[in-house]
């Protein structure tokens, strides 16, 4: 089945340092990849996507490339703000295949807490 | 145009009750797919509508269950609360097409805690 891996955390930096989260991925087929962000107290907003090989998919200075050859999916930013600070998941969805299991449903990693000092 | 909302934002019950969650979806969008949140098992599938009929369910027992009526809006119920039903349940909404790309986007969530 589908899964995805991402980086220990928490992770913590000084504002304005160069940011690297670890993501990777199993699946079948052609996935699509996305990253979300969550604050406290809120649910997942949609940070960035990419949805075939060798596709960046950016926001809000927020960066990721889709790597089949490595099932890779980092997500970086040159220079974080303490306003960055939040929770992090990678995640995958599948074509839908014959039997509809993939329907709807996303794969999540476990997520990265991300802290951002002043 | 209005994002997901979820309602109520927060709830509290005890063990063996019921409970009844609501999901309304960005305009337009067909299905809605729910995911239960806790901190030992992350972010979980429950399941996923799409015109009112359920096209997916994840690995949950079926004190889990859910409907979806023609305006696209979805209710989730838990039967028989257990402790361990406490966390945070998120609905997203989204076209609803079969290919991957298909882009969920989430409401604030309900938090259920159980005593």
């Amino acid at each position: 089945g589908n899964s995805v891996t991402q980086m220990e955390g928490p992770v913590t930096l000084s504002e304005e340092a160069f940011l690297t989260i670890n993501c990777t991925y199993t699946a079948t087929g052609y996935p699509s990849l996305f990253w979300y962000v969550q604050y406290p107290g809120e649910g997942l907003q949609l940070l960035l996507k990419a949805t075939k090989a060798d596709d960046k998919g950016s926001n809000k200075g927020f960066e990721a490339t889709y790597r089949k050859e490595t099932t890779s999916f980092h997500l970086e930013k040159g220079s974080v703000q303490v306003s960055d600070s939040a929770v992090y998941f990678c995640a995958l969805s599948s074509k839908t295949n014959a039997g509809g299991t993939s329907y709807g449903k996303l794969t999540f990693g476990q997520g990265t807490i991300l802290t951002v000092h002043p | 145009k209005a994002g997901v909302t979820q309602t109520p934002r927060y709830l509290i019950k005890t063990r063996g009750q019921q409970v009844t969650l609501s999901c309304s979806p960005i305009s337009g969008h067909r299905s809605v797919s729910w995911y239960q949140q806790t901190p030992g098992q992350g972010l979980q599938f429950l399941f996923e509508y799409f015109s009112e009929t359920q096209r997916n369910k994840g690995n949950f027992p079926g004190r889990f269950s859910g409907r979806q009526f023609s305006n696209s809006r979805s209710e989730m119920n838990v039967s028989t609360l257990e402790l361990g039903d406490s966390a945070l349940y998120l609905c997203a909404s989204s076209l609803g097409g079969t290919g991957s790309t298909d882009t969920q986007y989430f409401g604030p969530g309900t938090r259920l805690t159980v005593l």
